[in-house]
């Protein structure tokens, strides 16, 4: 089936710093992928959506300055978030529709999510 | 944009009984309807999902339904098991629901 491996799973960092989180299709092609934030008891929602080759889309009151995605191989999206204060903390989960048992069922396939904590 | 809502928020049943979580969306281009299954501080897991050109779909004790012209689907779990418990969340498309958390007692 189709894998999403996301990186750091965990990361700590201080207020003013910028962050990077790298999300990756292993076993298959992901010209679109998906970004989520989760607040501790709450959904997931949607920030962004990262398109290969071009611009991400994001959501209604979702900072793009603030939240950079970067698409820039097949295989490969980054969310960077740039001077992060305590708020930014959160569950960061990336997410690809791909394929499994070796057919595009239209899955959406997840990464194992990245905690950011800032202090 | 795509806004999905999701009820109970919370639910308890007795073990052996059966649960039902309900979701209305409201893009009727949307297509694609799965369930998800999350624990805590783990990624969600797909435990069904629905096609717009189905109105029904069943996986052993895990079934779900989909009314496209009043823009909701449901989710019904029975004989509900310990192991159910967990939160659950339907999603149109990509976009989540808010999420139900099922207890079940034993």
């Amino acid at each position: 089936g189709a894998v999403v491996s996301q990186h750091p799973s965990w990361v700590i960092c201080k207020s003013g710093t910028s962050v990077k989180i790298e999300c990756r299709s292993l076993d298959f092609q992901a010209t679109t992928m998906f970004w989520y934030r989760q607040f501790p008891k709450q959904s997931l929602m949607l920030m962004a959506t990262s398109n290969e080759g071009s611009k991400a889309t994001y959501e209604q009151g979702v900072e793009k300055d603030k939240f950079l995605i970067n698409h820039a191989s097949l295989t490969l999206s980054t969310l960077t978030v740039t001077s992060a204060h305590p708020e930014d903390s959160s569950f960061y989960i990336c997410s690809a529709f791909g394929l499994a048992g070796g057919a595009d069922t239209g899955e959406l396939f997840f990464g194992e999510g990245s905690r950011l904590t800032v202090l | 944009g795509e806004n999905v809502e999701q009820h109970p928020s919370t639910l308890s049943v007795q073990e052996g009984d059966s649960a039902v979580i309900k979701c209305t969306y409201s893009d009727s281009a949307s297509n694609y309807f799965p369930w998800y299954k999350q624990e805590l501080g783990k990624r969600p897991q797909l435990i069904i999902d629905i096609r717009s050109n189905v109105g029904e779909k069943k996986d052993q004790r895990i079934a779900v339904t989909l009314n496209k012209t009043a823009k909701h689907f449901s989710l019904h779990i029975t004989e509900t098991q310990p192991e159910d418990s967990a939160v659950y969340f339907c999603a149109a498309e990509v976009t989540f629901g808010t999420g139900t958390k099922l207890q079940v007692i034993p």
